[in-house]
């Protein structure tokens, strides 16, 4: 199952464009990426999932590169209420027996007035 | 519509005693899985039930064990516990198989709030 890695954390004001990147070396073929956010003492809510290139929602995109190593979330014009933490996962199951995904530390993203 | 309940929301127990937690998935997920979520820490993955059959187990010891029920309801059950299971228990649910041997299943995951576990 692929390792990933993000920062711990990141500091920004409201309004700006936070760019949170996870690196995940080993992914396999049939991996996706998803990412979610947990606010303190709540499950965490998924945010986006993507295979390749670029996935855009209503609250943030997902930017791949071909070789796919690496993806970036990409919240626009954040607000206090997008202080989280963030977590990258990737993870499949094609013909395998086991289901489990892996949280790693997540990415702490802490917004400012 | 109600999202994924679990019960209880907060319990104490001390080292040694038994724990039951309990988790309803989201009407028509047949799917749940449980992670056990450690203070500054990010969830690890513990099962995975798929219309009642175990279909991944991560790895914890074998104190710790589940069951789903027909109506897709799921328990987890910690036996003997350590200070160390002191932790936020969390409950998913997903509509389908997050991967079924043969082929991808991308289907998003829906937490519960969690139930707080004190170990004393």
């Amino acid at each position: 199952l692929a390792k990933t890695t993000q920062p711990i954390s990141m500091d920004s004001y409201e309004g700006q464009e936070v760019n949170i990147t996870c690196s995940h070396n080993n992914i396999a073929t049939n991996d996706y990426i998803t990412w979610y956010q947990q606010f303190p003492s709540q499950g965490p809510r998924f945010i986006i999932q993507g295979y390749k290139t670029k996935v855009t929602n209503e609250v943030a995109s997902l930017f791949i590169p071909a070789d796919r190593k690496s993806s970036t979330l990409s919240l626009p014009r954040v607000s206090l209420s997008d202080t989280a933490v963030y977590y990258c996962l990737v993870g499949s199951n094609y013909g395998g027996a086991t289901n489990k995904l892996i949280f790693g530390t997540g990415t702490l993203l802490a917004v400012q007035p | 519509d109600a999202g994924v309940t679990q019960s209880p929301t907060h319990l104490i127990k001390t080292r040694g005693q038994h724990v039951t937690l309990r988790c309803s998935p989201i009407s028509g997920h047949k799917s749940v899985s449980w992670y056990q979520q450690v203070l500054g820490q990010g969830p690890q993955f513990i099962f995975q039930y798929y219309e009642k059959e175990e279909r991944g187990r991560g790895n914890f010891p074998d104190r710790f064990s589940a069951r789903q029920f027909p109506n897709y309801s799921s328990e987890l059950n910690v036996n003997a516990l350590l200070l160390g299971d002191s932790a936020l228990y969390l409950c998913a649910s997903s509509p389908s198989v997050l991967g079924t041997s043969g082929s991808w299943n991308t289907g998003e995951l829906f937490f519960g709030e969690g139930s707080r576990l004190t170990v004393l």
